[in-house]
């Protein structure tokens, strides 16, 4: 079974661009959820996704968004890009239900110059 | 609210030493904690999970926890580490949120294993 599939694994921005980050889960997997790295605040929880509604929100400013196709394939966007969004952006795919473990990627890393 | 707390930013062991990781977690209820493991330039990868049907929970690679409530601990263990344990360790927990379960991670234990 192909695991969880992130592109692109980096890019480079410049401030105030918009990007969008891809994620295909694992087959099977209706819910998707990203997360922000970064080494000083560490792993922090943006969104989830399931079933092509989010389900879940962190405390992230409104310019971090996302979505959710029929496929349950799911995109990330961060539109007016500051450098403090420098980080490497995972998503995860589990089945959604109750507890179930996330399935990691292996993350896109966006760097905002 | 639950979360985790992993003491140690890095540890460092020799190569077939006891590895011990610690992770201590605040709850009001029955928690479900995870250990997920990250190499260089990699996501994470889940390692076990206590979900309150064992307390001595075994893993992948030879890692083991054991969940103590009297000490609101996860601690992670493997008798003898090797060089390709070297990695960032992470705890977790399940939190509620809206109703639904989401996970919290501890700030990461960076592991060093020397020859």
């Amino acid at each position: 079974k192909a695991g969880v599939t992130q592109t692109p694994r980096y890019l480079i921005k410049t401030r105030g661009q918009q990007v969008t980050l891809s994620c295909s889960p694992i087959s099977g997997h209706r819910s998707v959820s990203w997360y922000q790295q970064t080494p000083g605040q560490g792993l922090q929880f943006l969104f989830e996704y399931f079933s092509e509604t989010q389900r879940n929100k962190g405390n992230f400013p409104g310019r971090f968004s996302g979505r959710q196709f029929s496929n349950s394939r799911s995109e990330m966007n961060v539109s007016t890009l500051e450098l403090g969004d420098s980080a490497l952006y995972l998503c995860a795919s589990s089945l959604g239900e109750f507890n179930s473990p996330l399935h990691f990627g292996n993350g896109t890393r966006l760097t905002v110059t | 609210a639950q979360s985790v707390t992993q003491l140690g930013s890095h540890v460092s062991v020799s190569e077939g030493a006891l590895v011990l990781l610690r992770c201590n977690y605040s709850s009001s209820v029955p928690p479900y904690l995870f250990w997920y493991v990250q190499y260089p330039n990699q996501g994470l990868q889940l390692l076990l999970k206590y979900t309150s049907a064992a307390t001595l929970v075994k893993g992948i690679n030879g890692f083991e926890a054991e969940f103590k409530k009297s000490e609101t601990s996860f601690h992670l263990t493997k008798p003898s580490a090797h060089m390709s344990d070297a990695a960032e360790y992470f705890c977790a927990v399940s939190v509620m949120n809206s109703g639904y379960s989401t996970l919290t991670f501890g700030k990461g234990t960076m592991l060093l294993v020397s020859p």
